[in-house]
């Protein structure tokens, strides 16, 4: 069965510093991997995605996450944090087919002056 | 509109009334899913309906009946419901046979007396 593990429950950083939330999966095959970003009393919104290809992908508002089969990871970055990048974010597992997004606990940034 | 909507945003009910949640995905989709996020909990999803037939019910009470007239739009009905079951509830919608990608709408927040 499919499984995330979203090692930290909360980063704090300082608005400029750089940033990296790690992800971990279990899947047998390639999987798609996902990161949504939730801001309070909001819904998911998708950040970016990886299904093949370059294992680098670009998403929005800055962030990128890169793909390492090895290490069975998918940890998402911004060279930059903004202060209204504070929210919390999820890491997502899925599979071709009808199969249901497999979702990590959240890591919940917060973002200091 | 585009996207998926979700009415009302703010709902609060004693444990004795009846209501709805409604959703509405205008992207041509053919799923439509029920989640549930409770403070400090993880995503729980409770209920999937693919091409308009319940696929998944994730062992949730019945006091929650969900109801999928048609593939754009969703309805979770609600009755004699418990302060814990008071969370934020996310619609969502996808496409079958894609990549299992999520979209979703802005939740509403409910509050049991």
């Amino acid at each position: 069965a499919q499984s995330v593990t979203q090692p930290d429950i909360h980063i704090t950083v300082s608005e400029g510093a750089s940033l990296e939330l790690r992800c971990n999966y279990s899947y047998g095959a390639t999987p798609y991997l996902f990161w949504y970003v939730q801001s309070p009393g909001q819904g998911l919104q998708l950040l970016l995605k990886y299904f093949s290809g370059d294992t680098l992908v670009q998403g929005i508002k800055g962030f990128e996450a890169e793909f390492k089969r090895s290490q069975s990871s998918f940890n998402l970055r911004k060279p930059s944090v903004h202060w209204s990048d504070a929210a919390e974010y999820f890491c997502a597992v899925g599979a071709a087919g009808n199969t249901p997004l497999v979702f990590g606990k959240g890591t919940r940034l917060s973002v200091i002056a | 509109e585009t996207g998926v909507t979700q009415t009302p945003r703010h709902l609060v009910m004693g444990m004795t009334n009846k209501k709805s949640l409604k959703c509405e995905q205008h992207l041509g989709h053919n799923a439509m899913y029920w989640y549930k996020q409770s403070a400090k909990k993880p995503l729980e999803l409770m209920f999937v309906y693919s091409l308009e037939e319940r696929v998944e019910n994730n062992s949730v009470p019945s006091r929650f009946s969900p109801e999928c007239p048609n593939s754009s739009h969703l309805f979770l009905h609600l009755h004699t419901l418990q302060p814990e079951d008071s969370a934020l509830y996310l619609c969502a919608s996808s496409q079958v046979g894609d990549s299992g990608e999520l979209f979703f709408g802005e939740g509403s927040r409910l509050t049991v007396l």
